[in-house]
């Protein structure tokens, strides 16, 4: 079985634009979180969306946004990207709530300059 | 409000030593915590998880930890360090209530020398 899968791995955008991230999780799995890792940090929750619906959001600004299809894959979304967005976005999936674990994708590596 | 704090962000051991990695959480009702690894230029990887079942949980790779309430600890313990252990290792835990969100500590880098 394919795991959470990223993309793109890697991208360098500008600051002012907008990034697009997207996440498909396990075969099975209806819960996507999203979390940021600043280098030398622990990852930061910023979303999770549980059969399409939002279920939590962490502490970061309206810029960010996310939003999961009918398929349970999701997409994050950031606008006006900033220097201080450069990080290693992952994503987590998860079966059943937060007993069961969550299982995290590669990550997507964003350059803002 | 639930946290996590691990002590010593390096630690270093020989090859065939005690690997111990601490953690402490701090919560407001039961727990469930974690033990992730990362790789360089990878994701996580779960090495093991408590539940609320046994105390003493047992996960991937030889790695196992002791959930202690009187403590409010769940340290990370391998017998024997094995070179391919060098990586770093994030402690999370999340709650009981069906918390949407794991709450990580800053990470203990784990170098294993020769």
């Amino acid at each position: 079985d394919a795991g959470v899968t990223q993309s793109p791995t890697h991208l360098i955008k500008t600051r002012g634009q907008h990034v697009t991230l997207r996440c498909s999780p396990i075969s099975g799995h209806k819960s996507v979180s999203w979390y940021q890792q600043v280098l030398g940090q622990g990852p930061q929750f910023i979303f999770q969306y549980y059969e399409k619906e939002e279920r939590g959001r962490g502490n970061f600004p309206d810029r960010f946004s996310a939003r999961q299809f009918p398929n349970y894959s999701s997409e994050l979304n950031v606008n006006a990207l900033l220097l201080g967005d450069s990080a290693l976005y992952l994503c987590a999936s998860s079966s059943q709530g937060s007993s069961f674990g969550y299982t995290f994708g590669s990550g997507t590596r964003l350059t803002v300059v | 409000a639930q946290s996590v704090t691990q002590l010593g962000s390096h630690v270093s051991v020989s090859e065939g030593a005690l690997v111990l990695l601490r953690c402490n959480y701090s919560s407001s009702v039961p727990p469930y915590l974690f033990w992730y690894v990362q790789y360089p230029n990878q994701g996580l990887q779960l090495l093991l998880k408590y539940t609320s079942a046994a105390t003493l949980v047992k996960g991937i790779n030889g790695f196992e930890a002791e959930f202690k309430k009187s403590e409010t600890s769940f340290h990370l313990t391998k017998p024997s360090a094995h070179m391919s252990d060098a990586a770093e290792y994030f402690c999370a835990v999340t709650s009981t209530g069906g918390g949407n969100k794991l709450t990580f500590g800053t990470g203990t880098q784990l170098k294993v020398e020769l």
